[in-house]
């Protein structure tokens, strides 16, 4: 069955650039969206159709492409971006399917 | 305001049943595409189901097809996720959530409602 497969955990110092990446055979043709889901609350929506910002998100989140690998990058980390985070696409079918996640620590 | 509020949840023995509710509020269910999603506790996050808006179409998980059935009432502007056959892998937390407009995904989510399975 089609995965998206993301680290389980990448660790970052306050004021460095983080990259979680998602790799999937059907990245080239689906759209990523990334979510952000801090400890104990609802995921929220920080990219989405590959590199796009919601309103009301942080300039720091972008995300970009390259061949079957997506990448989320938070420039400037802050503390309080520690969580997890997910990736989201769909199959060549059109499935949808999440990404294992990522936790990110930011100390 | 917009708001999603899921209902529902209990403690279900393996091979029951059960119907969770999810109510909307400050927009019309029928406008958007809307999904279950769920989270087993310690574990990322798994797509459930959706409607989509724009051709009624409905969509299942391979974990799931065939014994959950996601449907929508109008008239009380809320969804549904009925639970057949449950396993005790189903144990989770069950987020409805809908799409946004300009291509928003998932954007607006409720703040679940638990299910465990267990004897």
């Amino acid at each position: 069955s089609y995965e998206l497969t993301q680290p389980p955990s990448v660790s970052v110092s306050p004021g460095q650039t983080a990259r979680i990446p998602c790799s999937g055979d059907a990245l080239p043709k689906k759209y990523v969206y990334w979510y952000q889901q801090k400890s104990g609350r609802a995921p929220v929506l920080v990219i989405y159709e590959d590199n796009k910002r919601p309103s009301g998100i942080p300039e720091r989140f972008s995300g970009s492409t390259s061949g079957t690998t997506a990448t989320l990058t938070i420039g400037g980390a802050q503390v309080e971006d520690k969580a997890d985070y997910y990736c989201y696409s769909a199959d060549s079918s059109g499935n949808p399917i999440f990404g294992g996640g990522t936790e990110l620590t930011v100390l | 305001e917009m708001q999603l509020e899921e209902s529902g949840g209990a403690v279900v023995q393996p091979g029951g049943s059960l119907r969770l509710s999810c109510i909307a509020s400050g927009f019309n269910l029928d406008d958007y595409t809307v999904h279950w999603v769920r989270q087993a506790p310690g574990k990322g996050l798994e797509w459930v189901s959706l409607i989509n808006s724009d051709d009624g179409k409905i969509y299942y998980a391979d974990s799931v097809k065939g014994r959950f059935t996601i449907s929508r009432d109008i008239s009380k502007n809320s969804l549904y996720l009925q639970m057949d056959g449950l396993r005790t892998e189903d144990t989770a937390l069950y987020y409805c959530a809908r799409d946004g407009d300009s291509g928003y995904v998932l954007a607006y989510w409720g703040q679940g409602t638990l299910v465990t399975v267990s004897s």
